[in-house]
């Protein structure tokens, strides 16, 4: 059964900071795994998907990371702003068999001016 | 192109009524994926379906739950004789096929008083 973890569960840092967010899974046989962003009461966003043969992905200030063999992704957050307090989850899909995304319970990110 | 669309964004209803969750996929989606978040939770997974079939029903309770995806029409989640424990935040995702990035919409948010 795939597990997801991530850590912290809760972060708070001063604005212009640069951050690194953590997803740990526990079957490493992954499609992809997706990091997305969760404000409060609202959707999701998807913020970076990375293949399973892929060993990062880059968005502006957004860099995520895949370690397959360890069950492990980085998301690291360059610059840090207000704008970017949220929840932020990462969610794998499995190789074969469903199709369906396991979640993290998230980080909470506070990012104060 | 419109995202993923879900109505309503917040159902209220009293213990033993229905509720109905519909989702609109992304215009040339076939793929439709409900996810259930409990308060203080992650998301988790509960059903797939593709047009007027269900793929995968694993997450989903066996009983007072079920879904449909009609030829023509939203997604609908059904849910009979509600209990304070339904109360969550319900997101449908959808997806051109089986192996691309799912989208997903605001949720719904059930409160079972």
């Amino acid at each position: 059964k795939q597990e997801v973890t991530q850590i912290p569960a809760a972060l708070s840092v001063p604005e212009g900071e640069n951050l690194v967010l953590n997803c740990s899974f526990t079957d490493s046989a992954i499609y992809n795994l997706q990091w997305f962003r969760q404000d409060p009461g609202k959707g999701l966003t998807s913020l970076l998907l990375i293949q399973s043969s892929q060993r990062e992905q880059t968005s502006g200030r957004l860099n995520a990371s895949l370690d397959k063999s360890s069950g492990r992704s980085t998301l690291y957050i360059a610059a840090s702003q207000p704008g970017d307090s949220a929840t932020y989850l990462c969610a794998v899909r499995r190789e074969t068999g469903a199709n369906n995304l396991f979640f993290g319970t998230g980080t909470r990110l506070t990012v104060i001016p | 192109n419109a995202g993923v669309m879900q109505n309503p964004r917040h159902l209220v209803r009293r213990r033993g009524q229905e509720a109905r969750l519909r989702c609109s996929p992304m215009k040339g989606h076939s793929h439709v994926y409900w996810y259930r978040q409990l308060p203080e939770e992650g998301l988790k997974f509960m059903v797939y379906l593709q047009k007027e079939n269900i793929i995968d029903e694993s997450g989903m309770p066996k009983e007072r739950f079920s879904a449909e995806f009609p030829k023509e029409g939203p997604s609908i989640l059904r849910i009979q004789q509600v209990v304070r424990g339904d109360s969550a935040a319900y997101f449908c995702a959808s997806s051109p096929s089986r192996d691309y990035e799912q989208y997903f919409g605001p949720g719904t948010r059930l409160t079972v008083t």
